[in-house]
């Protein structure tokens, strides 16, 4: 059963730079056709997705963060990361990281984490 | 960029009822439509994709129908473990990707 664990910074200050690496276990990233993903839920916005990666290193990001994000991979560790620049109040969220085959609908979610700007 | 709409955005029913879930998208989404159930605390839960096939494991009474702009998920006798928030997710890829996620609907006790 493939599972999907979100750790990193759960206080970020404003403008820093939010960091998550999403651990994947009983399965591997390099396997193809799946297209990891990063998604975040904050009471103003809902669900929203933010980006993902693919085909070992293809990437995709909402056009409304694409200038702040930044989503690799490491497929030693098996595990990808979520990096977002410049970020503000409104940037805080519960962030899922999350896994869709082809199309682009999510069958493996993480538990999610809390992630709070504030200085 | 595609928005979803969902009514109601709270449906108060007894256990036992069926429950109708609506869910628009301003333009046409083919069939690349799916339905997710979230607990308190919990990441949202897959339970139908392609507008009506049921996710693996998801019981017989959640059910999905619909194409390009209306869509439906139906609860044939509503559990007490049926009781979260519902949203649906268009998966269109066009003109460009971005997956937008409805804003919900709230089932609770009545």
């Amino acid at each position: 059963q493939l599972q999907l664990q979100e750790s990193g910074s759960r206080l970020v200050k404003p403008s820093q730079t939010l960091s998550l690496t999403c651990d994947v276990s009983g399965g591997s990233i390099s396997s193809g056709g799946y297209s990891w993903t990063w998604i975040r839920q904050s009471p103003g916005k809902g669900l929203e997705w933010i980006g993902y990666i693919y085909n070992g290193g293809i990437t995709d990001y909402n056009p409304s963060l694409k200038s702040r994000v930044t989503i690799s991979m490491d497929r030693s560790k098996n595990q990808f990361s979520l990096e977002l620049t410049s970020v503000t109040g409104a940037d805080t969220a519960v962030y899922y990281c999350a896994r869709a085959g082809d199309y682009i609908y999510f069958e493996y979610w993480g538990q999610g984490t809390l992630v709070t700007i504030s200085s | 960029e595609i928005v979803m709409t969902q009514s109601p955005a709270t449906l108060s029913v007894s256990p036992g009822e069926r429950v109708t879930l609506s869910c628009r998208a301003s333009q046409s989404v083919s069939r690349n439509l799916a339905w997710y159930q979230q607990k308190p605390g919990q990441a949202p839960r897959l339970l139908i994709y392609g507008a009506s096939t049921r996710a693996t494991g998801i019981p017989a009474r959640f059910s999905g129908s619909g194409s390009g702009t209306e869509f439906t998920l139906t609860i044939s006798s509503l559990q007490s473990e049926d009781f979260a928030v519902y949203y649906c997710q268009e998966y269109n890829n066009w003109p460009r990707p971005v997956f937008t996620f409805g804003p919900g609907t709230t089932v609770d006790i009545k």
